[in-house]
């Protein structure tokens, strides 16, 4: 089955500084990546996602660039503000249907 | 968007006793899924639920221990049965919102489940 590499899993940035987090994926056939951001005690929220037919898509100070053909996907957020500070989860999924699995999740910490 | 209620959103129990946890969602939806997250750690599936079928469990995860339910399109319950105090977790039901359109999976609120 899919296997999902996150790394790091804790980044300590200053704000206003960039931050990136990669994550590898072991089956070709996943054709769906979702990024999740989880405050303390909340559920995961969808902050961006990319479908395997595109290479980079950006929302504001977020971005997700894919290359599919080494299966690894990263988020890049910019100017960073300490209001992300957060844990945040990669994903993937092999069709429309079927359930996302999880990378093991980065611990981002921004100190203003 | 989708609206996921889930229930309850904690709970203390006894080992030795079962929980049921329960997933209604505002629109119908052909799979459900269901998750775990211990503490400081990520989501792990547990099973996809597909009603008008039986769930599929990933491995380490059995039928026995975490039944689940798929009455309809809109609800599905899982069930920890017979728990011990490594079952302490969240539990967090998902769907997608809308399949083939890009739109998303959410999660529900979660279940912080407790075993003394």
């Amino acid at each position: 089955g899919e296997n999902v590499e996150q790394h790091p899993s804790t980044l300590s940035v200053q704000e206003g500084d960039s931050a990136v987090i990669k994550c590898t994926y072991s089956d070709s056939a996943s054709n769906y990546f979702p990024w999740y951001k989880q405050e303390l005690g909340k559920r995961p929220q969808l902050i961006i996602d990319i479908r395997s037919n595109v290479g980079e898509k950006k929302d504001q100070r977020i971005a997700v660039t894919l290359n599919k053909t080494a299966k690894h996907f990263s988020l890049h957020i910019t100017e960073t503000q300490p209001e992300d500070s957060a844990v945040y989860f990669c994903a993937a999924s092999i069709q429309a249907g079927t359930a996302l699995i999880f990378g093991k999740g980065t611990t981002l910490s921004v100190s203003s | 968007s989708a609206v996921i209620s889930q229930k309850p959103s904690r709970d203390i129990c006894q080992r030795g006793t079962s929980l049921t946890i329960q997933c209604q969602v505002d629109s119908q939806v052909t799979m459900m899924f269901w998750y775990r997250q211990q503490p400081g750690q990520s989501l792990t599936l547990i099973a996809t639920a597909n009603q008008g079928s039986e769930a599929t469990y990933e491995s380490g995860f059995v039928i026995d221990k975490f039944p689940i339910s798929r009455p309809n399109l809109t609800f599905s319950t899982l069930t920890v049965s017979n728990m011990s105090p490594e079952d302490s977790s969240i539990y967090l039901c998902s769907v997608e919102l809308v399949a083939l359109t890009g739109a998303g999976y959410t999660f529900g609120s979660g279940t912080r489940l407790t075993v003394v």
